[in-house]
């Protein structure tokens, strides 16, 4: 295994801007997760994706974020119009598909928004 | 909608001493799992240890243990001969069991120094 794989490890733009991040699960996995972490506290769910479809997405989920995975493997999480409020880590987490195993965590996207 | 509660922000141990870190949870659900995962500093995320919540047995992972309180909502974790690599921020977290969603439902976190 490889591991998550999430790029860029860092990103700092303005306020305003459209930004895109990427997530390359384990191989083999067919569950994708995305999750958005502020400082000082634990991940919050964003979304989930089985294979292609997306089948859950949070409130968190503003109608600035979109999400799409769509050969079912790699994924992109896209901000548009970033505000202050959006500055977090970004974690991708991926899971195989048997309903008990865990997920297993990339080193995640840190957004800083000036 | 599922909850979890890590009361304790921080805490310390010395180095081949045990610690205790507390976990409750809030939930409706009979079927559930709980985990605890640890995150170093501007490292990712790992899992430490899993409990499934209708085995009554508690999990072990070698220096890793958990008590499990079905009843009390409460699931602590043990970490036994601690050592610097240790240290870190842990994470308590909640799943529905199979069929439900997906997502996990994390606490707070607790950050966790070794004294050496």
């Amino acid at each position: 295994d490889t591991g998550v794989s999430q790029d860029p490890r860092h990103k700092i733009t303005k306020r305003g801007q459209n930004v895109t991040f990427r997530c390359d699960p384990i191989s083999e996995h067919n569950r994708l997760y995305w999750y958005r972490q502020t400082l000082g506290q634990g991940p919050e769910f964003l979304t989930y994706f089985q294979n292609e479809a997306q089948l859950e997405k949070s409130r968190l989920l503003s109608d600035r974020f979109s999400a799409e995975r769509p050969k079912g493997s790699f994924s992109t999480l896209e901000i548009q119009r970033t505000e202050q409020g959006d500055s977090a880590m970004y974690l991708c987490a991926s899971s195989p598909g048997l309903s008990n195993q865990p997920q297993h965590f990339g080193d995640g996207t840190r957004l800083s928004i000036l | 909608a599922q909850t979890v509660t890590q009361s304790q922000p921080e805490m310390s141990v010395q180095e081949a001493e045990t610690v205790t870190l507390s976990c409750t949870y809030d939930t409706s659900e009979s079927d559930y799992y709980l985990f605890w995962y640890k995150q170093p500093p501007s490292r990712q995320m790992i899992l430490v240890i899993r409990q499934e919540a209708y085995k009554q047995q508690n999990a072990t992972e070698n220096r890793f243990s958990v008590n499990f309180q079905k009843a009390a909502k409460s699931f602590s974790l043990k970490i036994s001969d601690s050592q610097l690599g240790d240290a870190a921020m842990y994470f308590c977290a909640y799943r529905t069991g199979r069929g439900g969603s997906e997502k996990l439902v994390f606490g707070k976190g607790m950050k966790l120094t070794v004294n050496p």
